[in-house]
């Protein structure tokens, strides 16, 4: 069974940084794109990067290139999303999400309030 | 404009169909596009529901009723999502998404009240 954690979630005051974490189980983690999207509490999806299966190619948002950066350990089944100067209007769920063809696969997110 | 363009909300009986509509902004072509749709409900992350791009590709995941099918209107540039025999388990927020100048583009959502 496709598994997908987040972790590394809460408050932060703006400008500060956070990093999240996901851990996959259940599939060969290294064959996959892999991606991160947020949602804002009472809002529709917005993707925030993805990366490739090798850590080679990466795509970000237009809002958050420059303050975030996505990354993966493939040895540990898990990615990454280093998130700095934070914003206020970066506060939502983060869900990770495998990316076969489009997002077949969510975690169930972790909730970031960037508040002060 | 935004890239894709959903009805915030639409509301259908028990037993009708529903058509959740997909429109692309008007310079890019849906027939170029794969068109994925995703389910939301309260409190739980989305749900992958089925992609289409024409009737030679399309894709829907395992699980997903036969009620749920993808098609396209190339007159209104849209991609649409059709649910038949609705039933009160399909109220939900429905998202459409593209992949869009090396992006990832999601519609605002539609959320569907069956009543």
């Amino acid at each position: 069974e496709v598994q997908l954690v987040e972790s590394g979630g809460g408050l932060v005051q703006p400008g500060g940084s956070l990093r999240l974490s996901c851990a996959a189980s259940g599939f060969t983690f290294s064959s996959y794109w892999m991606s991160w999207v947020r949602q804002a509490p009472g809002k529709g999806l917005e993707w925030v990067a993805n990366v490739k299966q090798d850590g080679s190619q990466k795509f970000y948002v237009d809002s958050v290139r420059g303050r975030f950066t996505i990354s993966r350990d493939n040895a540990k089944n898990s990615l990454y999303l280093q998130m700095n100067t934070l914003r206020v209007e970066d506060t939502a769920v983060y869900y990770c999400a495998r990316e076969p063809v489009g997002f077949d696969s969510w975690g169930q997110g972790t909730l970031v309030t960037v508040s002060s | 404009q935004a890239v894709l363009t959903q009805p915030s909300s639409l509301s259908a009986s028990p037993g009708a169909s529903a058509s959740l509509t997909c429109t692309l902004r008007s310079d890019i072509n849906v027939g170029t596009y794969r068109i994925y749709w995703y389910q939301q409900k309260p409190g739980s992350p989305p749900q992958y529901l089925l992609r289409y791009k024409s009737a030679s590709d399309n894709h829907q995941d395992s699980g997903v009723p036969s009620r749920f099918s993808g098609s396209k209107d190339a007159s209104a540039n849209a991609g649409i999502l059709l649910i038949s025999g609705l039933q009160s388990e399909d109220e939900a927020d429905y998202y459409c998404m593209i992949w869009h100048s090396s992006a990832w583009v999601f519609g605002g959502g539609t959320k569907l009240t069956v009543l």
